[in-house]
């Protein structure tokens, strides 16, 4: 997905290990968004952010903290990561608040074990 | 509480055939209904949108039909193709704030050759 890269796209850890998820956009868009993906759940927004060092709770944050130290990145950590959070992980990115159209990462499946 | 209601979970269709995806939604401060398309190991990708001051918006062969008065709208797919094969999310937000895009559950296409 042009302009912007998830890494890694796989991971396998073990219950009780942190973890983190980066996204990385070369588009300058301020907005950036974490979501989870599972089935029957569809997109589930974890946090986002609004500008560097301006972060906030999605709908599902519990077990979850991002960081936002410059306007490209944007990372997801999980603290202690439970098999609850075995996911496919989104990042989004948006130019304007006024969504006309969010861009998405290609993701990363993360499997909790 | 789902902001975004969708159906079908699944859809089979045969080729040429046409598919319908239908959402619903109780806000009525929505102001922007986009549909994402996501294909296997990849994002979502914003595939059209609709603004509630119209009744139907045509791309191609894909269709938004939208019905102010009953808090709907739908996908409408003409002739359907086995490259049609993906996920389906309708979308709802506002038009300010950062934190304003909610997505029905999905519904997974898959058309027959």
């Amino acid at each position: 997905d042009a302009g912007i890269t998830q890494s890694p796209r796989h991971k396998v850890t073990e219950t009780g290990t942190p973890v983190t998820l980066r996204c990385h956009q070369t588009e300058n868009h301020r907005y950036m968004y974490w979501y989870r993906q599972d089935p029957g759940h569809g997109l589930r927004l974890i946090h986002y952010s609004y500008g560097v060092k301006d972060t906030d709770k999605g709908e599902v944050s519990d077990g979850y903290s991002v960081s936002r130290s410059k306007t490209e990145d944007f990372l997801l950590t999980l603290e202690s990561a439970t098999s609850s959070q075995t996911s496919v992980y989104f990042c989004a990115i948006s130019e304007t608040s006024g969504n006309y159209g969010y861009t998405f990462g290609s993701g990363t499946r993360l499997t909790v074990v | 509480q789902q902001q975004v209601k969708q159906s079908p979970q699944s859809l089979i269709v045969q080729k040429g055939g046409i598919s319908i995806i239908n959402c619903a939604y109780e806000n009525t401060a929505f102001d922007y209904f986009p549909w994402y398309q996501q294909f296997p190991g990849k994002g979502p990708a914003l595939l059209i949108a609709i603004r509630p001051d119209v009744s139907e918006k045509k791309e191609g062969r894909f269709t938004i039909s939208f019905n102010k008065s009953a808090k709907q709208f739908s996908l409408h797919i003409m002739d359907s193709q086995p490259g049609d094969s993906a996920t389906y999310f309708c979308a709802a937000s506002f038009q300010t704030g950062a934190n304003n895009l909610f997505f029905g559950t999905g519904t997974r296409l898959t058309v027959i050759p």
